[in-house]
Parts: structure tokens; C-alpha cells; sequence
């Protein structure tokens, strides 16, 4: 059974460019959740998608986006990228409201 | 909205000494609380959970956490600890949902780190 796998690793970025991070879930999970952890702080939820729709959203501005794909995989999309926006980016996937599972994360940084 | 407090930023203990990890929440009704262990690199991994039932629960890798709602915690404990232990820690809440479990939308706190002396 694969994890939750997220690609990339890292990624730099400069202000106001656009980044895309993808986020494989695990075998037969059909819910993606994405938080954002900055240095220091504990994860923020920012959405979650159950079978490509969003279900619910965090605190977060619109210029954070999401979709999910019919194999449950995911992207978070953020647009006009600010320096607050360096974080790891972690997705978790789950089988409805059953356990989730989190991948590595990705390390943005936002120069 | 709900809200979880994890007061102790960093605790420093010897290797085989007791541990007790401190978390408090706020919310209306009695949450589904969580904690969780990260190590540098890696992703949170589930120690334990809490949704009803007995109020001391046990995890993995000898966790077990206690909850007392009349002081809205949900700390989490070992009686000895071990050098592999050293990570952070991360206590969460989520509501419950009429099916009885979580939403999968987690609040979390802001973290202990926990260092292992030899």
C-alpha cells in the first residue's frame, strides 16, 4: 500500500509568480485536506476535498485554489505569492472522516 | 471557533524520565482531540485519539493521553522516555460530525519539542 506522497520536495519562488504542489493520496482514500505550517507553528488547515469538490475552507484568501482529480490526487494552487506564503505544505488523505494520513510536505520558500 | 493551547514551547528531559505533555482546547461541545509526533523532514504521524468513550486512551509507541473535560486538556503522557522520542508534538481538535467522527478539518496547537538527554 503507497502513502500519501507530495511532490516536490522544495521549491523556491519569487513574489508574486504562481506555484502549483501536487499531493498523491493513499489507495482507496477520496478526501485531501491541505494545511500550510509556517517556522515555528503548528499546521493550518487551509481545505479539504472529498470526490473533487471542495469541502470546507480555512482562513485562507481565494488566491488559494484547489482541485482534485477522479484518482482522489490533488493540487494546491497558490497565485501572487508573498514572502508569509514560505511554509511547508502538508496534505493529508483520509477515507471520508476516517483517519488521516500525511504526507512529507512540501518546503516552500517565498523570496 | 475552537482553539487549542499547548503552553510549553520546548521541554527538555532525561533519557527513561517520565513525560507529560500539556494541551488545552476550547470549544463548545467536547471535540474530537488528536496528538501528533513530527520529526525534522518528515510528516505528522497519529499518536492517539480521542472521540469517547474511556477517558484515558492509549497510542502508539507507549503514548497514552488522559482527558479531563472539566479542564478542557487533553495532556499526553509516557512513563519513560526514549532517545527516539525527541520530535514535536502537536496536539488538535476537530468537531464531531453526525456520523460520530471527524470532519478531517483539524485545529491545531502550536507545538512542543521535545529533547532527550542521554
Amino acid at each position: 500500500e503507497t502513502g500519501v506522497t507530495q511532490s516536490p520536495t522544495h521549491l523556491i519562488k519569487t513574489r508574486g509568480q504562481q506555484v502549483t504542489l501536487r499531493c498523491s493520496s493513499q489507495s482507496g482514500h477520496n478526501t485531501v485536506s491541505w494545511y500550510q505550517q509556517a517556522l515555528g507553528q503548528g499546521p493550518q488547515f487551509i481545505f479539504q476535498y472529498y470526490r473533487e469538490e471542495e469541502n470546507g475552507r480555512g482562513n485562507f484568501p481565494p488566491r488559494f485554489s484547489g482541485l482534485q482529480f477522479p484518482n482522489y490526487s490533488s493540487e494546491l494552487n497558490v497565485n501572487a505569492l508573498e514572502l508569509d506564503d514560505s511554509a511547508l505544505y502538508l496534505c493529508a488523505s483520509s477515507d471520508r472522516y476516517n483517519e488521516q494520513f500525511f504526507g512529507p510536505g512540501t518546503r516552500l520558500t517565498v523570496l | 471557533a475552537q482553539s487549542v493551547t499547548q503552553p510549553d514551547i520546548h521541554i527538555t528531559v532525561s533519557e527513561g524520565a517520565s513525560l507529560e505533555l500539556r494541551c488545552n482546547y476550547s470549544y463548545g461541545a467536547t471535540p474530537y482531540l488528536f496528538w501528533y509526533v513530527q520529526s525534522p523532514g518528515q510528516g505528522l504521524q497519529l499518536l492517539l485519539k480521542y472521540f469517547s468513550g474511556d477517558t484515558l486512551v492509549q497510542g502508539i509507541k507507549g503514548f497514552e493521553a488522559e482527558f479531563k473535560r472539566s479542564q478542557s486538556s487533553f495532556n499526553l503522557r509516557k512513563p519513560s522516555v526514549h532517545w527516539s522520542d525527541a520530535a514535536e508534538y502537536f496536539c488538535a481538535v476537530d468537531q464531531p460530525n453526525a456520523g460520530g467522527t471527524s470532519y478531517g478539518k483539524l485545529t491545531f496547537g502550536q507545538g512542543t519539542i521535545l529533547t532527550v538527554h542521554p
